[in-house]
């Protein structure tokens, strides 16, 4: 059973349009939500993570918002281009330490 | 952010042979180290927890035997499949918390196993 929900399976974007991904979960004890980006044959990278006393955390283009009480959070990618292409993943855990949670994975194609 | 590398990237092997694959945290040290295993076009599955100076912990499912982890080292996780079969066909990625911050988890490049 997945603990973290992920949504949607792939979407497909042209250049400068935002893709957004959403993720919800229902464990209260998580306490610590990072998103990773992994292109094919490659290891997960960190790509941003927000802790829930915060709403929203920017760091570049990407975007995280965060909605405590409706146990969800989303990232947005501004601008986005065909090199952020890409399977990203969304994650939680109850501490940093502690072992991650994925979601399913969103596939994002940007196209030129 | 930090560095996590990961060795062989790539191994091909014969159905019974055994395969080690090393993850090693570059600049920092890690006391803890997680072993993944992905299939294609599926998400992370958690297979084990790697503990520096004691046993690892498996997930419910991961046959310890089959899948040996040491962690000899602050800095040195290895994992063993044993009497490999086609089954075993992965991609296998190790993670650590770096100690940073809010103890962000890097990654490994993965190691890309194939078993004939």
């Amino acid at each position: 059973q997945q603990q973290v929900k992920q949504s949607p399976q792939s979407l497909i974007v042209q250049k400068g349009g935002i893709p957004i991904i959403n993720c919800a979960y229902e464990n209260t004890a998580f306490d610590y939500f990072p998103w990773y980006q992994q292109f094919p044959g490659k290891g997960p990278a960190l790509l941003i993570a927000i802790r829930p006393d915060v709403s929203e955390k920017k760091e570049g283009r990407f975007t995280i918002s965060f909605n405590k009480s409706a146990k969800q959070f989303s990232l947005h990618i501004m601008d986005s281009q065909p090199g952020d292409s890409a399977t990203y993943f969304c994650a939680a855990t109850p501490d940093s330490w502690g072992k991650l949670q994925f979601g399913a994975g969103t596939q994002v194609v940007v196209t030129p | 952010g930090a560095v996590v590398s990961q060795h062989p990237s790539r191994v091909i092997c014969k159905s019974g042979t055994s395969v080690k694959i090393e993850c090693r945290s570059l600049d920092f040290q890690a006391t803890t180290m997680f072993w993944y295993r992905q299939f294609p076009k599926q998400s992370l599955m958690l297979m084990a927890t790697s503990n520096e100076g004691s046993k690892a912990t498996y997930e419910q499912g991961v046959e310890k035997d089959k899948f040996l982890i040491n962690h000899a080292s602050l800095t040195l996780s290895t994992l063993t499949v044993t009497s490999a079969h086609p089954e075993d066909s992965s991609f296998y990625i190790c993670s650590a918390p770096t100690g940073f911050s809010y103890n962000e988890q890097f990654f490994g490049p993965g190691t890309r196993l194939t078993v004939l």
